[in-house]
């Protein structure tokens, strides 16, 4: 079976750093994808990592460890409009199947 | 570029009712399609696929259907809604390469009542 774990909420103070987590168990791995979802909308794609290591977009970097079954989305400096679901994804077999975890709610305060 | 029309954006529909929402893709030829739901608080749930006219997969086994009856039409279809049914629906869209990134419609928030 497949299995997806991110912290339920996170809060962080604008300007700062956040790390949000990803584990994962799943068969047939084809990459990992994080997405930001605000309150009402549709999911919006941020960042892609197939292979081990640190991907850099911007504001946001994501990582992978393929062996440890673990992601991390990083965020820097923080802005008030970062307050938003971030959704880890996991491509499944053929097709682009992406499994989605059940996001984590990042709230930013001034 | 492409682009991606999903609708209603809302709905409200009573028990055992029918239900037909449609998604349209622009921009691009044979795209893979997708149909997920989004229950409140939870994550998004892959209920349906398809990698052409008129080829579906289903993942979960449910009171919905889906069908695609043009290239870049995919259409998802209810008999008799049930109450178990209201949530957020979400067409995507992608090019079909492994590393080819979902692109999402506006979503449906539909409510069975």
């Amino acid at each position: 079976g497949q299995n997806i774990d991110q912290p339920t909420e996170m809060t962080a103070t604008e300007g700062a750093i956040v790390q949000i987590n990803c584990t994962y168990q799943t068969s047939g791995f084809n990459g990992l994808f994080w997405y930001q979802q605000h309150a009402g909308e549709a999911p919006t794609f941020l960042s892609y990592n197939v292979l081990d290591g640190l991907e850099e977009k911007g504001r946001f970097s994501s990582f992978l460890s393929r062996s440890k079954g673990y992601s991390y989305l990083l965020l820097k400096e923080l802005q008030m409009k970062d307050s938003a679901s971030y959704l880890c994804a996991v491509g499944r077999g053929g097709y682009n199947k992406l499994i989605f975890g059940a996001g984590t709610r990042l709230a930013v305060h001034p | 570029s492409q682009t991606i029309h999903q609708w209603p954006a809302t709905l409200v529909q009573p028990v055992g009712s029918p239900l037909s929402l449609e998604c349209t893709v622009e921009g691009t030829s044979n795209p893979n399609l997708y149909w997920y739901r989004q229950a409140a608080g939870r994550g998004l749930q892959l209920l349906f696929y398809s990698v052409g006219i008129g080829q579906i997969s289903s993942e979960v086994p449910q009171n919905l259907s889906a069908s695609r009856p043009q290239d870049r039409q995919f259409i998802l279809s209810s008999k008799k809604l049930l109450l178990s049914d209201s949530g957020f629906y979400l067409c995507a869209w992608s090019g079909g390469q492994d590393n080819s990134p979902l692109h999402f419609g506006n979503g449906t928030r539909l409510t069975v009542t």
